[in-house]
């Protein structure tokens, strides 16, 4: 198995830009999680997903931020606009019933 | 929600002592503990999770400690190697109810194994 799948890898955009983030979870795996790393922060949950639907978005901090689960092979994380403090590495995740969480090898996002 | 607090953010041992962290975690109906490890530039691992029905577990090196009446969990790497050097994370699961839970991460400890 490839794990999971994010794109792109890096992202440097100007500010006001829209951004779109990719993941493709690893097959079989019904649970997928979008976290947000900085310095600052910490590693932060944004938003999960079960079986496609969203679970808990408490973690978006903006209505700037969006996500969705078309299917069960691929999510994508939307900020529009972007602004410099959206500058973070994104990391998504996913998980079979009760087991581990496997991360991505996640995005680095750069807003100038 | 969840709260987790770990110390130290920072922890610099000599090769081959050991080394402990330590966190604690707000909600008493968490019953599942794992603790991740990010080399540079890399993604969090999971390096061993306890669950709430055991009290410690032991992997190699490693071994993980649960004290639930106090909330709080720990992690001992024994005969520390250089390949130990990272930031180490632990996580207790946000409950949802809506059968998953996402994981609220404490802030990291960087741990340095000097020569």
């Amino acid at each position: 198995d490839a794990g999971v799948i994010q794109s792109p890898r890096h992202e440097v955009t100007e500010m006001g830009q829209e951004v779109t983030l990719r993941c493709k979870p690893i097959s079989g795996h019904n649970s997928l999680f979008w976290y947000r790393q900085t310095m600052m922060r910490g590693l932060e949950l944004l938003i999960y997903f079960n079986n496609n639907v969203p679970i808990d978005d408490s973690g978006m901090p903006e209505d700037r931020f969006s996500a969705k689960m078309p299917n069960a092979s691929f999510s994508t994380l939307k900020i529009q606009p972007s602004e410099p403090r959206d500058s973070a590495v994104y990391f998504c995740a996913s998980r079979a019933d009760r087991r581990e969480q496997y991360f991505g090898p996640g995005t680095r996002l750069t807003v100038t | 929600g969840e709260n987790v607090e770990q110390h130290p953010s920072t922890l610099s041992v000599q090769e081959g002592d050991s080394a402990v962290i330590k966190c604690t975690y707000s909600d008493s109906a968490s019953n599942y503990f794992p603790w991740y490890k990010q080399e540079l530039g890399k993604r969090p691992q999971l390096i061993i999770d306890i669950r709430s029905n055991v009290g410690e577990k032991k992997d190699q090196r490693i071994a993980v400690t649960l004290n639930k009446t106090a909330k709080h969990f720990s992690l001992h790497i024994t005969e520390t190697q250089p390949e130990d050097s990272a930031v180490y994370f632990c996580a207790a699961p946000e409950y949802s109810g809506g059968g998953a839970d996402g994981l609220t991460f404490g802030k990291g400890t960087h741990l340095i194994i000097q020569p």
